[in-house]
């Protein structure tokens, strides 16, 4: 079984400000991890993606997030906001199972004033 | 082309109506999906096709009806829905079905087909 906790459900900056956004995972499998994002009315866009090579993962739009095991997190950074990044943000897990779907955290949303 | 085209964008229709939701991929991918996400919620699974056949069916209702003509198109056929299916339906693909090897795991996300039912 797997499962993903985002531990914040809103999460506010000021532009220029750092982003962190919290996920804690649990999976009885090696997981694949990503961070999508998903502005208004749009569909989802991935951001970056941890697949078991390097721990820290460089994603899209100065965005990336570090894969910690001892922690089981998996928490998005960015060193500066910016007024577009924001936007609804959902943490998923993928166990290594040979088939699996998709499980995904319930989202925080970013508010940037 | 890394784009999931799904049409139409917008949908109203009753209860009583027969109508479909198209998704279209020219990615090659080999796995499609359909999920269903209501107002600040995560997206929810509906269906997964893998080699044109349907691999997953999360106890949908029988008044959703996903087909699969071919490797690039996914269709969602309504009918007899009720107004708690208003959703935003959003069509996924995927390299391939499994979570092993390269691209495994990542989705690309149409943008959705926002469905109301009166």
């Amino acid at each position: 079984a797997q499962s993903v906790t985002q531990l914040d459900s809103h999460v506010s900056v000021s532009e220029g400000t750092p982003v962190l956004l919290r996920c804690n995972y649990s999976s009885s499998y090696s997981p694949s991890l990503f961070w999508y994002v998903q502005h208004p009315n749009k569909g989802l866009q991935l951001l970056l993606k941890y697949t078991s090579a390097a721990t820290l993962v460089k994603g899209i739009n100065g965005f990336e997030a570090e894969f910690k095991k001892s922690e089981t997190s998996f928490h998005l950074t960015k060193p500066s906001a910016h007024m577009s990044d924001a936007a609804e943000y959902f943490c998923v897990v993928s166990a290594d199972s040979g088939y699996s779907t998709l499980t995904f955290g319930k989202g925080t949303m970013l508010l940037v004033s | 082309d890394t784009e999931v085209t799904q049409t139409p964008k917008h949908l109203v229709m009753g209860m009583t109506n027969k109508k479909s939701l198209k998704c279209e991929q020219h990615m090659g991918h080999r796995a499609m999906y359909w999920y269903k996400q209501k107002a600040k919620k995560p997206p929810e699974l509906m269906f997964v096709y893998s080699y044109e056949k349907l691999s997953i069916n999360e106890s949908v209702p029988s008044r959703f009806s996903p087909e699969c003509p071919n490797s690039s198109l996914l269709n969602l056929h309504l009918h007899a829905l009720q107004p708690e299916d208003s959703a935003l339906y959003l069509c996924a693909s995927s390299l391939t079905p499994g979570t092993s090897g390269f691209g495994s795991g990542e989705l690309f996300f149409g943008e959705g087909s926002r469905l109301t039912v009166l």
